[in-house]
């Protein structure tokens, strides 16, 4: 199993201004994800942080809203850019163990955000 | 198409009785991984169960119970006796052994009545 930590845990921000998540792993993991869940919505996938290279992000998400780091394999952030009402959500980072004969995924505690 | 269907959106229970929620799924994958998760009002998701496409044996975990039936494409899970504190968002999830997405359904709000 993996225990991650995020950080803020919540935050309520100014529309136009950016915040930065952060995600920390206590082991070292290949695969860190990240996560958007809109109130009252299921999880949708932003993007797989890859290490040493470039997010790879999902449909309809894009760098420049949404960039993210990975300097290593233990830790990640994802910015929430130029924030609007619409980005309210939970963001949450997960770290995923794929090996068979099991995936699994792990989930950090998210972090709420609220953009008035 | 949706990989993963909870055609439940709320459920309402009265505490002690039991309760199913439903989980359909679909692949074309031979080798999977279906996972049901918990979420309580404070936001964390809470892994619950993961079972291999390779393993149709149902699971019974204190009062929880899964129902995995290939059959049919379906993933229940079934709640004995509920409690208040089993009130919680409840995702469904797939994981295909050809790559790494997790594909989670739309949750299933359940709420225990004292």
């Amino acid at each position: 199993s993996a225990v991650i930590s995020q950080k803020p845990s919540r935050d309520i921000c100014q529309r136009g201004t950016s915040l930065t998540i952060q995600c920390q792993v206590d082991s070292q993991v290949t695969m860190m994800f990240w996560y958007r869940q809109q109130p009252g919505q299921s999880l949708t996938l932003i993007a797989t942080a890859n290490q040493g290279s470039e997010a790879t992000y999902e449909s309809g998400f894009v760098i420049d809203k949404f960039p993210i780091s990975r300097p290593n394999l233990t830790f990640s952030t994802l910015t929430v850019s130029n924030m609007s009402p619409e980005d309210s959500s939970i963001y949450l980072c997960s770290v995923g163990l794929f090996a068979d004969p099991y995936n699994e995924q792990f989930f950090g505690p998210g972090t709420r955000l609220t953009v008035l | 198409a949706q990989k993963v269907t909870q055609a439940q959106t709320e459920i309402s229970v009265v505490e002690k009785e039991d309760v199913t929620l439903d989980c359909v799924y679909e692949t074309r994958d031979t080798t999977y991984y279906l996972f049901w998760y918990k979420q309580p009002p404070s936001g964390e998701l809470v892994f619950l169960i993961r079972r291999n496409s390779f393993d149709e044996q149902n699971e019974i975990s204190g009062r929880y119970s899964w129902n995995f039936q290939k059959s049919t494409s379906s993933f229940n899970f079934t709640i004995t006796a509920s409690q208040v504190v089993d009130s919680a968002v409840y995702f469904c999830a797939l994981s295909e052994a050809s790559g790494n997405q997790f594909y989670f359904g739309t949750g299933t709000s359940l709420t225990v009545i004292p």
